[in-house]
Formats: structure tokens, C-alpha cells, sequence
């Protein structure tokens, strides 16, 4: 697509429930990250696909979050057993490979545990 | 890890002002990018600039890699200008800085 897309724009969930949360890259471009933004912060680096390589997943900030990848493309962000400390805004952004020009960003999802 | 550090955190300006926002970073990185989120969330990316000085506008930027900062000079500046203006920097992934605040004020 001509951008990156995010779905759903907004979620609100119940505490304790799991959620999904999509990223649709831009088409060719083979690295993908996920970002998380709290309110009034700046974005905390969550876990970064590139290619087929092992995802650095170093950002995540506990064992109730994971994301994959499916063929190279769409990624999906879960965050399971979900606390209200886990509200904050979900972005994704995509680019061509690692450290390249032009990070684009999705428009997030913004995440409301209730 | 690599620490990025923006300043002022927060700048209020009269429309037609110009201004300067400094990033400072711990580390030699290969890619330098400043970012414009408005107000409705959405990051545009503004500069690629490991280093040297680019144009766009009545935006420019310059990084000075060996001493480690970028400096983003923002002139004439708009009421559409607002926003939070955020500087990364890239070792193995892209590291945020907290972000300048720019509110400009008709």
C-alpha cells in the first residue's frame, strides 16, 4: 500500500482480556518495528523485524507481549492478560533495511484498558 | 545503550519566530532522523542526516557527527509548525530522544 497501515485505530479492553493489535507495511519494505508511546512520552522501542533474520525483541517489557511476522509482510502485536499500565499508543513503522532512509510510521493504535 | 538527549523540552513561540532545537547523542551513530508528530499523533519523518546540513522550506538541519549533536532550525515559523518534535538516532535500532514541544502561538 502507499502507507503503513494500523488496525484497529482505537481498542478499548477490559483488564485481563488479550488483544491484537495489526501492522500492514509498506509493500517492499522488509524491515518492520513496533513502538509504543504513553501519554505525553516519547516512543519506547518494543521489537524490530528485518527479513527473515530472529526479531530483536529486546524492547518487549514482559513474557505478555509478542509479535510475529507472517511472510515477510503483516505483523501482529499481542499483548495478552492485559494491565492498565499497558494503555498507551501502539505505532509501527516499516523502511527499506536496517539504519535506512525513510522510516515511515503507521498512525497507531491507541490502546485503553479499562 | 545509546542515550539521546533533546532540549528545551518544551519551546513556545510567536507565529512568525524562528527557532533551534539541539539533539545530543552518547554514541557515534550511522543515521540521524528528526521527526515531526503533529498534533493528532502522526510521525512525519523530517530529515535523514548522519551528517552535514539539508533544506526543506523553512526547515533545515545540520549534524555534526564527531561532535555528536544535530541541531533543527525551524524559520518563519506557523501555528501548523506545533507539535512534538522528536530526534532518533540509529545504532542497531532506532533510539528516541523525549522530544521538543513546540506550541506557536498567532
Amino acid at each position: 500500500g502507499a502507507g503503513v497501515s494500523q488496525s484497529p485505530s482505537n481498542k478499548v479492553t477490559e483488564k485481563g482480556k488479550d488483544v491484537e493489535l495489526r501492522c500492514d507495511p509498506i509493500s517492499g519494505h522488509t524491515a518492520l518495528y513496533w513502538y509504543r508511546q504513553s501519554l505525553g512520552q516519547g516512543l519506547e522501542f518494543l521489537i524490530y523485524f528485518q527479513g527473515n533474520s530472529a526479531p530483536d525483541k529486546s524492547g518487549l517489557p514482559s513474557d505478555r507481549f509478542s509479535a510475529e511476522r507472517t511472510g515477510g509482510s503483516v505483523s501482529t502485536l499481542t499483548i495478552q492478560r492485559t494491565q492498565q499500565e499497558d494503555s498507551a499508543v501502539y505505532l509501527c513503522a516499516s523502511s527499506t533495511g536496517q539504519g535506512a532512509y525513510g522510516y515511515t510510521f503507521g498512525s497507531g493504535t491507541r490502546l485503553t484498558v479499562v | 545503550g545509546i542515550q539521546v538527549e533533546q532540549s528545551p523540552p518544551d519551546l513556545i513561540l510567536q507565529e512568525g519566530a524562528n527557532s533551534t532545537l539541539r539533539c545530543n547523542f552518547s554514541d557515534s551513530v550511522n543515521n540521524l532522523q528528526w521527526f515531526h508528530q503533529n498534533p493528532w499523533g502522526q510521525l512525519i519523518n523530517l530529515f535523514y542526516i548522519p551528517s552535514g546540513t539539508k533544506q526543506n522550506g523553512r526547515l533545515s538541519a545540520t549534524t555534526v557527527a564527531t561532535e555528536r549533536y544535530s541541531l533543527l532550525y525551524i524559520s518563519s515559523s506557523q501555528t501548523t509548525d506545533s507539535g512534538v518534535y522528536f530526534c532518533a538516532v540509529y545504532g542497531n535500532k532506532l533510539v528516541f530522544g523525549a522530544g521538543t514541544i513546540l506550541r506557536v502561538k498567532s
